[in-house]
C-alpha cells in the first residue's frame, strides 16, 4: 500500500527560507518529484530526485533519502509569487512512471 | 509550453448524460494520463496509456473509460456522468527525459454534473 503525508498549510514571510517535508510508505519506491501548482492552475514541474541527496535549481532545493523514505523542498529568498500549493510525488522503478501526488501543501507568503 | 490542450474547458452537463474529454499533444510523447483534481485528495490517476491502444486503470478508473487511436490524442469518457464526478480533469504527458522523469500538465477541464 501507499501513504503519502506532507503539512496541508505552511506560513511565511516574504525574503524568508522555508522546507516542506514529504514522508511516505510506499513499497518499492524509486524517486521523488514536486510540483507547483497555483489557485486555478494546472501543476508544473519544479524538481526531480532519481538519486539520494540533494538537487538545487535556483531558489528551490529537494532532498531524498530513500532509505528513511523522506524527502523535502527547501524554497529560499521567498517571494510573493511563491504562495501556491507544493505536490510531493514519489514514484515506482519500472518502465512506467506513475506517481502517486499528496493533497499538497499550502504555502502563504506574506509580506 | 508542453504543447498540451484540453478540450473543453469548461463543461455543464446533467447527470446521467455521456461526456468525452480530450487531450491533445503536439510532441508525439507516448505516455499520456488522465486526472482528477478534489479539494483535499490532491491529483488521483484516472487512466494513462503508454502507446496507441495501450491504456491501464489508475486509482480511480471505476466510471471512466479511454481511448487512444492516434499517438496525439487521448480521449477520457463519462459514459454515464453522475454528480461524484464534478472535478477539475488534467491531462499530462511524459517527455521520458533520461535522467529526469517528469509530466507536463494540459490546462484542465472543469466538469459541472448536475
Amino acid at each position: 500500500g501507499q501513504s503519502l503525508e506532507q503539512p496541508s498549510e505552511v506560513t511565511a514571510v516574504e525574503g524568508a527560507i522555508v522546507q516542506i517535508n514529504c514522508t511516505y510508505q510506499t513499497s518499492g519506491f524509486y524517486g521523488l518529484s514536486w510540483y507547483q501548482q497555483h489557485d486555478g492552475g494546472a501543476p508544473t514541474f519544479l524538481s526531480y530526485n532519481g538519486l539520494d541527496g540533494l538537487e538545487e535549481t535556483g531558489r528551490f532545493s529537494s532532498f531524498l533519502s530513500r532509505s528513511d523514505s523522506y524527502g523535502y523542498l527547501l524554497l529560499q529568498e521567498l517571494q510573493m509569487k511563491d504562495s501556491a500549493s507544493y505536490f510531493c510525488a514519489p514514484f515506482p522503478p519500472g518502465g512506467s512512471y506513475i506517481p502517486t501526488f499528496g493533497r499538497g501543501t499550502s504555502l502563504i507568503v506574506h509580506p | 509550453d508542453a504543447g498540451i490542450t484540453q478540450s473543453p474547458r469548461h463543461k455543464v452537463t446533467e447527470t446521467g448524460t455521456p461526456v468525452t474529454l480530450r487531450c491533445h499533444q503536439t510532441e508525439n510523447h507516448r505516455y499520456m494520463y488522465w486526472y482528477r483534481q478534489d479539494p483535499g485528495h490532491g491529483l488521483r490517476l484516472i487512466h494513462y496509456s503508454y502507446g496507441v491502444k495501450d491504456t491501464d486503470k489508475g486509482e480511480v478508473s471505476d466510471g471512466y473509460s479511454v481511448s487512444r487511436s492516434k499517438t496525439e490524442d487521448f480521449l477520457l469518457t463519462l459514459e454515464s456522468a453522475t454528480s461524484s464526478q464534478t472535478s477539475v480533469y488534467f491531462c499530462a504527458i511524459r517527455p521520458g527525459l533520461a535522467d529526469q522523469e517528469t509530466q507536463y500538465f494540459g490546462p484542465g477541464t472543469r466538469l459541472l454534473v448536475l
